[in-house]
């Protein structure tokens, strides 16, 4: 079954401080992946994806992500977390194979503590 | 605003009535998707369109559920004999893509859904 795991619930990081939000997945082929990131009362707005090509990925707001084929995941990172950082983070992935079916993570909550 | 809407923001029903939300993807678009998303969860895909076909349609869809896109432009889901276990935040996206086949690499732009409560 093709599927994807965010292992933490809730990540908790001082402000100032690196950041990483992890993600693994599995699904057949190749996939695109993505971050998006979720506010209170807005909706998902994209952030950073993977398709093909250089392994790390520069996006919105100051967010890269890794993409590790031999591992499956594709972890999101920040330099240094702002308060304004703070919120609900899902990774998600569209495999190739055929088929319209975005996956969605069970979503990660950063919280930047000032 | 040229982003995704979808109407209404909220909505309270009792159980066993029928409910339809409304959704206005980018005008560009020609991918429209629906989610379902529940507390604690991220979206659960519901079904796809490219431009007014359906292409796609979970198992997690049941038969009272249905969605059209009839012009290729809006879309509709309409939920009928609503039940207790339809209470979420139903999620309407759009992307652009070219060619009509395959998994998308595109982004999704996502609207703020519809908070459906059934009583």
């Amino acid at each position: 079954a093709q599927s994807v795991a965010q292992p933490e619930d809730q990540v908790n990081v001082a402000e100032g401080n690196p950041l990483t939000v992890k993600c693994t997945y599995s699904v057949s082929g190749n996939p695109y992946l993505f971050w998006y990131v979720q506010y209170p009362n807005r909706g998902l707005q994209f952030l950073l994806k993977y398709i093909t090509g250089d392994n790390l990925v520069k996006g919105s707001y100051g967010f890269e992500a890794e993409f590790n084929k031999s591992q499956t995941s594709f972890h999101l990172k920040k330099p240094s977390a702002l308060v304004s950082d703070s919120a609900l983070y899902f990774c998600a992935v569209s495999p190739d194979t055929g088929g319209f079916k975005t996956i969605f993570g069970a979503g990660t909550r950063l919280f930047v503590k000032a | 605003d040229t982003g995704v809407s979808q109407d209404p923001r909220h909505k309270i029903t009792k159980r066993g009535q029928n409910v339809t939300f409304r959704c206005d993807p980018i005008s560009e678009h020609n991918r429209l998707y629906w989610y379902r998303q529940t507390l604690g969860q991220g979206p659960e895909f519901l079904t796809y369109f490219q431009n007014e076909a359906q292409l796609e349609k979970s198992r997690l869809l049941s038969d009272r559920f249905s969605a059209e896109r009839p012009k290729g432009s809006f879309s509709t889901l309409e939920i009928q004999r609503t039940e207790q276990g339809d209470s979420a935040m139903y999620l309407c996206a759009s992307s652009l893509a070219m060619g009509t086949s395959g998994a998308s690499y595109n982004e999704q732009f996502f609207g703020p859904g519809t908070r459906l409560t059934v009583l």
